[in-house]
């Protein structure tokens, strides 16, 4: 267990419809990633953020969005779903998650595997 | 362009054949190079963190090393609980996102 929850474990949904990914960092972890994992693209990186701001961007859709809460949990929007999107979401948290800590280590979060039909 | 590329795709070996997977990255400022283990439908689980040449490390069955352009998982004497998908990633000198090769799946059978 790397102490990183995700929740729902799964969902499944129509095309055009819009969910919400929540997660929950392990404890005194200030860095939370997402990342979508599908059969033919691997694990790409979505977006991060730190200490409730956005630190970085990936390849993430105009459609999809992301938030970190003061609590540090974060959440990971995701609308007028295409079948494309169909995937595995994982969340993943670090300590800090920059060049000027040593804590750079990820870890995962259980994911959501998301069913668009 | 920062590329993450694993070898074999997929390995197959009997129980105590020993063996070695390969990561070899091209990225500009290597921060670390990370290995992980992932289970069908399960969230990627940390093994090592690898941040220079010459560097190695250990965990039961597993050895990872580091050279300037690639990196390599030993596997010792596997068994079938060793059985899974081992993802290697790196992270550029800025941190943040970690880039992921496609993995490799082992497969031990006894």
């Amino acid at each position: 267990d790397s102490g990183v929850t995700q929740t729902p474990k799964h969902l499944i949904t129509a095309t055009g419809q819009r969910v919400t990914l929540r997660c929950s960092p392990r404890s005194g972890d200030l860095s939370v990633y997402w990342y979508q994992q599908s059969l033919d693209q691997g694990l790409q990186f979505l977006i991060q953020y730190y200490n409730g701001e956005e630190r970085a961007k990936g390849n993430i859709l105009e459609r999809f969005s992301a938030q970190q809460f003061p609590d540090l949990h974060s959440e990971l929007n995701l609308s007028s779903l295409e079948l494309g999107d169909s995937a595995l979401y994982f969340c993943a948290s670090s300590v800090v998650g920059d060049s000027y800590g040593s804590y750079n280590e990820q870890f995962f979060g259980p994911g959501t595997r998301l069913t668009v039909l | 362009e920062d590329q993450v590329t694993q070898s074999p795709e997929a390995l197959r070996l009997q129980e105590g054949e020993s063996s070695s997977l390969n990561c070899s990255y091209t990225v500009s400022g290597l921060r670390g190079l990370f290995w992980y283990r992932q289970d069908p439908g399960k969230g990627p689980e940390f093994l090592f963190t690898l941040y220079s040449a010459g560097e190695e490390k250990e965990k039961e069955r597993l050895k990872a090393t580091l050279t300037k352009k690639e990196s390599f998982l030993h596997i010792t004497a596997p068994k079938p609980e060793d059985s899974a998908t081992y993802l290697c990633a790196v992270q550029r000198n800025q941190g943040g996102k970690l880039i992921f090769g496609q993995g490799t799946e082992l497969s031990v059978k006894p």
